[in-house]
């Protein structure tokens, strides 16, 4: 069963614009990660969170968890055509060290 | 650099027949895992694996098998393919089980149709 589930599912804006993508997850977590997958190839890791952290960053990338609501979110800043790919979120439970991944968002970025 | 590599990248392949994709890193992880991905269903667990002769099940386990002999290969096996097994299959490694730090690295993917 899918531990986190992806909104929107798919998403298109201008290039330059701000990407927001939403993750939400149902049981407790120890972490959540967030991957990025081309067309046609594997998915890269982005960025982690451990679940006693509200944000994160990394270059373009910011990331937020409210543990509360169970929840993330990942903005992407100044879009480029090249952030065109699905972005996944991942969860490690607490007592197991494998990921549950959501669904994915597919955004798309208009030059 | 190390890698993680899959092989074959595509393969087309009758029901009933026995199938085995092949994966292999230079990490030198200890864990690593099988996904298969599916429109709709995201990335689900098949197998995975935390060290040599350590194999483990996963969320969609049914039908498929794998055997873990060094560090470097964790090839998974149909056992005799079925139309549902047709998908997008991932090999994965991470370095570590700690939860702070277990991003895994992925393979390339390989694309499996069963006709």
């Amino acid at each position: 069963s899918q531990q986190g589930e992806e909104d929107p599912q798919a998403l298109s804006i201008q290039e330059g614009e701000n990407a927001t993508m939403n993750c939400s997850y149902k049981t407790s977590i120890n972490n959540l990660q967030w991957y990025r997958q081309n067309s046609g190839r594997g998915l890269v890791h982005l960025i982690l969170i451990r679940s006693n952290e509200r944000e994160k960053h990394s270059g373009r990338l910011r990331v937020t968890l409210d543990t509360s609501k169970k929840s993330s979110s990942l903005l992407i800043t100044a879009s480029r055509a090249a952030d065109t790919a699905s972005y996944f979120c991942a969860t490690a439970n607490f007592g197991n060290e494998k990921l549950t991944f959501g669904t994915g968002t597919r955004l798309t970025i208009i030059p | 650099d190390a890698e993680i590599t899959q092989s074959p990248r595509h393969k087309i392949t009758e029901t009933g027949r026995q199938v085995t994709l092949a994966c292999h890193q230079t990490w030198n992880h200890n864990n690593m895992f099988w996904y298969r991905q599916d429109l709709g269903h995201g990335l689900r667990l098949i197998h995975y694996s935390y060290g040599v002769h350590d194999t483990n099940k996963g969320e969609v386990s049914d039908g498929y098998s794998v055997s873990r002999s060094n560090t470097e290969d964790l090839p998974l096996t149909l056992e005799s393919a079925a139309s549902s097994q047709t998908s997008v299959y991932f090999c994965a490694s991470s370095e570590s089980r700690d939860p702070d730090v277990n991003e895994q690295f992925f393979g390339p993917g390989t694309r499996l149709t069963v006709l």
